[in-house]
C-alpha cells in the first residue's frame, strides 16, 4: 500500500502568518490527492481534492499544489479557526491511505 | 441540506459484532459512493473501505477483509457497516462519508457525525 508521510508533525504559527504543510507519497499518486481539516471532537472536513481544487465553500486562503509524490497545502494567512489537524489522503491506489496528520497550533 | 446521520454509540464485548448505520439525505443517494473511516482515540484517520451505492460493489482494506461487510439500502438511503470479531483495538469513532466517486473511491466531502464503538470486557 502507498504510505503517506506528512511533515512536520506539529507546526507552530502566529495568526496572520503563512503555514506550509507537506505530504509525501511512497510512490506516485499523480494528482489524486486530497486534504482534510479536523478540529477536536469534529468530523474531518474536505479542503482540497485533485491536489489543487478547493472543495465547495473552502476559503481561497487554502491552496494545494504538487503532483507525483510531493504535495503542499498552504494556508496564506492563518485565522483563529484554522488551528486544527490536517490530513492528506491519496486515492490513486487501493487501499486509500491517509497521512498521519500535521497539527497546526498557535505560536 | 445534505447530511449523513449515523447511529448512536455502542459498547460491545470482545468477539461480538457491531453494525453502524448511516442515513443520507438531501442528495441523490446513488450518485455518490459511501466510504467508511475510523479513528482510534488520539490517533489518525484509517480508511476501512468503500461501497458503490449504485451497483453495490465494494473495496475493503486488506486489514478488515473477512471481518467487515458494507451494504446499502437504496429504498431508505441508508448505508451500513458491520464489523465482526471485535477486539479492544477496534475501539474507535467510526465515520461514514459521502464519496465524490460513484464508480470508485475519490475524496470524501460530507461526513457523518461519527459513532463511538467501545470494545471492552
Amino acid at each position: 500500500e502507498i504510505v503517506m508521510t506528512q511533515s512536520p508533525a506539529t507546526l507552530s504559527v502566529s495568526p496572520g502568518e503563512r503555514a506550509t504543510l507537506s505530504c509525501r507519497a511512497s510512490q506516485s499518486v499523480s494528482s489524486n490527492l486530497a486534504w482534510y481539516q479536523q478540529k477536536p471532537g469534529q468530523a474531518p472536513r474536505l479542503l482540497i481534492y485533485g491536489a489543487s481544487t478547493r472543495a465547495t465553500g473552502i476559503p481561497a486562503r487554502f491552496s494545494g499544489t504538487g503532483s507525483g509524490t510531493e504535495f503542499t497545502l498552504t494556508i496564506s494567512s492563518l485565522q483563529s479557526e484554522d488551528f486544527a489537524v490536517y490530513y492528506c489522503q491519496q486515492y490513486n491506489n487501493w487501499p486509500r491511505t491517509f497521512g498521519q496528520g500535521t497539527k497546526v497550533e498557535i505560536k | 441540506q445534505v447530511q449523513l446521520v449515523q447511529s448512536g454509540a455502542e459498547v460491545k464485548k470482545p468477539g461480538a459484532s457491531v453494525k453502524v448505520s448511516c442515513k443520507a439525505s438531501g442528495y441523490t443517494f446513488t450518485n455518490y459512493g459511501i466510504t467508511w473511516v475510523r479513528q482510534a482515540p488520539g490517533q489518525g484517520l484509517e480508511w476501512m473501505g468503500w461501497i458503490s451505492t449504485y451497483k453495490g460493489n465494494t473495496n475493503y482494506a486488506q486489514k478488515f477483509q473477512g471481518r467487515v461487510t458494507m451494504t446499502t439500502d437504496t429504498s431508505t438511503t441508508t448505508a451500513y457497516m458491520e464489523l465482526r470479531g471485535l477486539r479492544s483495538d477496534d475501539t474507535a469513532v467510526y465515520y461514514c462519508a459521502r464519496d465524490l466517486g460513484s464508480s470508485s473511491s475519490i475524496a470524501f466531502d460530507i461526513w457523518g457525525q461519527g459513532t463511538m464503538v467501545t470494545v471492552s470486557s
